[in-house]
Order: C-alpha cells, then structure tokens, then sequence
C-alpha cells in the first residue's frame, strides 16, 4: 500500500525553526518528485516547494523563499522540510504528497494526513 | 489572491450535474497541464484528474474536465451528497516557477 505519514509538527515560537518529515512506503521513492502542501486555518490549499526525484532540483513558494528547504533522502524513503525564521502566517496543516506523473506535469495522487504546524507565542 | 481563479461556491441537488470554472493566464492554464483535486478539509486531498483531462484509476467517469485556452472546468454529473468538499484546480506557472492553486470552490449538495 502506497503511504506517506508526515511528523514533525507542533506549536513554536515565531522566529524559531522547526522540521517535518515524510516518511514513504509501498513504492519506489526515488522515482518521483516530492511535494509539500500546506492549508492554513479557513484558508486554501497552497503549495509550498517541490524537490526533484534526485533531489537535484528544488522550487519554493515566494511566501517561504529564503525561510524554507526542501530536501530528501533517497536511502531512507524520507522527505524534510526544514523551515526557519518561522512566522504566524505560516500556522497550517502541511502535507506532503507525491507527484506521479513529474515535476511541472504534476498529478499529486498520493498524499499523507498531514501534520499540524502552529506558529505562536 | 490566487493566480488561479476559482468561484468559491458552487450547488447542486442530488443527480444534477454542476461545473466548477477555473481561470489563469498564458503561464499557468495556458501552457501547461492542469489537475483537480477535491479535499475534505483535515483529510488528505484526492487527485480527480491529471493531465487536463485524465481520470486516474479509481475516479468516477461523472467527474470530467477540459480546458480551453487559459480557462478550464470540472464537470460534476449525477451529484451525491458525498461529493460534498472543497475542488482545487492546480497548475505549474513558468512565470512563478512554482506550482499554483485556486482558491477553491465548496460544492454543497443541497
């Protein structure tokens, strides 16, 4: 069975640092590109970065840019989000999910439960 | 503001069929591939169609899409109350260089 479960989340002080991981199974992760997600409280769905099969290539959000790396280990099915200088608008559920049909075709068919992230003092 | 524009609402009763718009611009809907996805809020997102217009294995043929310059649409047909959830258009924006999505459209099933 295809899965991913995210951890990580939790309730941290704005300006402090915070990361989450994904952990994959049931495929191949090194096949596909990564993405993650996130949802704010009453808000949208709104993407947040992607990685790269390889983790060779990586994009962000402008609202992470500088704050935000994506990264992946390919030995350890796992993805990162290792996020700084964190604010109150970046409080959300983040998700990640995997790109099945490539980097910029996209196609997001499998997703995690998401873990919740709470920026506050 | 969402650089995909999406109506935030849309209705039906059970087995109408109701269509959700999605619109962008030359570097998102206009050059490249579109999904849908429709979300449970506190659940995981589902893919509905890839590709424009693919449906992955698994999703009803009421659901169907298509796309027509730098607009596109999700058809609902023979709506169900369990079709009740929030519908998201996505696309990659060569401008931005990063993925984009809409703001999402609630489909109640009145």
């Amino acid at each position: 069975e295809v899965q991913l479960l995210e951890s990580g989340g939790g309730l941290v002080q704005p300006g402090r640092s915070l990361s989450l991981s994904c952990a994959a199974s049931g495929f191949t992760f090194s096949d596909y590109p990564m993405i993650w997600v996130r949802q704010a409280p009453g808000k949208g769905l709104e993407w947040v970065s992607i990685v790269s099969d390889t983790g060779a290539s990586t994009h962000y959000a402008d609202s992470v840019k500088g704050r935000f790396t994506i990264s992946r280990d390919n030995s350890k099915n796992t993805l990162y989000l290792q996020m700084d200088s964190l604010r109150a608008e970046d409080t959300a559920l983040y998700y990640c999910a995997r790109s099945f049909y490539g980097y910029t075709y996209g196609g997001f068919d499998c997703w995690g439960q998401g873990t919740l992230v709470t920026v506050s003092s | 503001q969402s650089a995909l524009t999406q109506p935030p609402s849309a209705s039906g009763t059970p087995g109408q069929g109701v269509i959700i718009s999605c619109s962008g611009g030359s570097s998102n809907i206009g050059k490249n591939f579109l999904t849908w996805y429709q979300h449970l809020p506190g659940t995981a997102p589902k893919l509905l169609i890839y590709s424009n217009d693919q449906r992955p294995s698994g999703v009803p043929d009421r659901f169907s899409a298509s796309k027509s310059g730098t607009s596109a649409s999700l058809a609902v047909s023979g709506l169900q109350s369990e079709d009740e959830a929030d519908y998201y258009c996505a696309a990659w924006d060569s401008s931005l260089n990063g993925w984009v999505f809409g703001g999402g459209t609630k489909l109640t099933v009145l």
